[in-house]
């Protein structure tokens, strides 16, 4: 069965810094990894999906890396701001099966 | 706009008392599915389907029930709500599975309350 982790649960850092956020998969048969935002209390906001093929998405100060052997996945944040901080999210849609697996999330703060 | 949309957003009941959670896409999308979100717990799905008339069980579907009449809608129905049912709930639609370019778009969130 699909499992996908999350590392660390929490981050808190200054406005400015570069972060990375982690995600892992058990099972490397997937068709795709999707990452999310989530506002408290809010829906979820798509950011970027990386195909199983590829390796890497970009979108504005966002880059999400894949290497899907190692069940692994990076989302680098460009000079963070306070406006990033949220909770995110990664999910895989597995090839074997008819649901997505998400992550637990980490939680963002980033602080003036 | 292409978006999911959920009804309510907010609604506090009473045990035992049916209620259904109305969920509709506007892009013609094959596949949509239910999840719901408790802390700790993260991001459960409770049933989905593949297309009109064809739903299947995630894993969390005790107590609830769904129906794909229409390829647009997909209620979330809970004949008897109890209190382990407090939840946030979310509607996502994809256009099918299976499809490495397909992404899923959530609805707003529907916050319940059975007190």
């Amino acid at each position: 069965k699909q499992e996908v982790t999350q590392i660390p649960a929490a981050l808190s850092v200054p406005e400015g810094e570069n972060l990375v956020l982690n995600c892992s998969f058990t099972d490397s048969a997937i068709y795709n990894l999707q990452w999310f935002r989530q506002d408290p209390g809010k829906g979820l906001t798509s950011l970027l999906l990386i195909q199983s093929s590829q390796r890497e998405q970009t979108s504005g100060r966002l880059n999400a890396s894949l290497d899907k052997s190692s069940g692994r996945s990076t989302l680098y944040i460009a000079a963070s701001q306070p406006g990033d901080s949220a909770t995110y999210l990664c999910a895989v849609s597995p090839n074997y099966g008819q649901n997505f697996v998400f992550g637990p999330g980490t939680r963002l703060s980033v602080l003036p | 706009e292409a978006q999911v949309t959920q009804n309510p957003r907010y609604l506090i009941t009473v045990t035992g008392k049916k209620l259904t959670v109305t969920c509709s896409q506007n892009m013609n999308h094959e596949y949509m599915s239910w999840y719901r979100q408790d802390p700790g717990l993260g991001l459960r799905q409770i049933y989905y389907s593949m297309n009109v008339e064809v739903t299947d069980k995630g894993d969390v579907p005790e107590g609830y029930k769904v129906s794909r009449k229409e390829k647009r809608n997909f209620p979330l129905i809970l004949e008897s709500p109890s209190p382990n049912q407090t939840s946030l709930y979310f509607c996502a639609s994809s256009p099918e599975m299976g499809q490495a370019s397909y992404e899923q778009y959530f609805g707003p969130g529907t916050r319940l309350t059975v007190t």
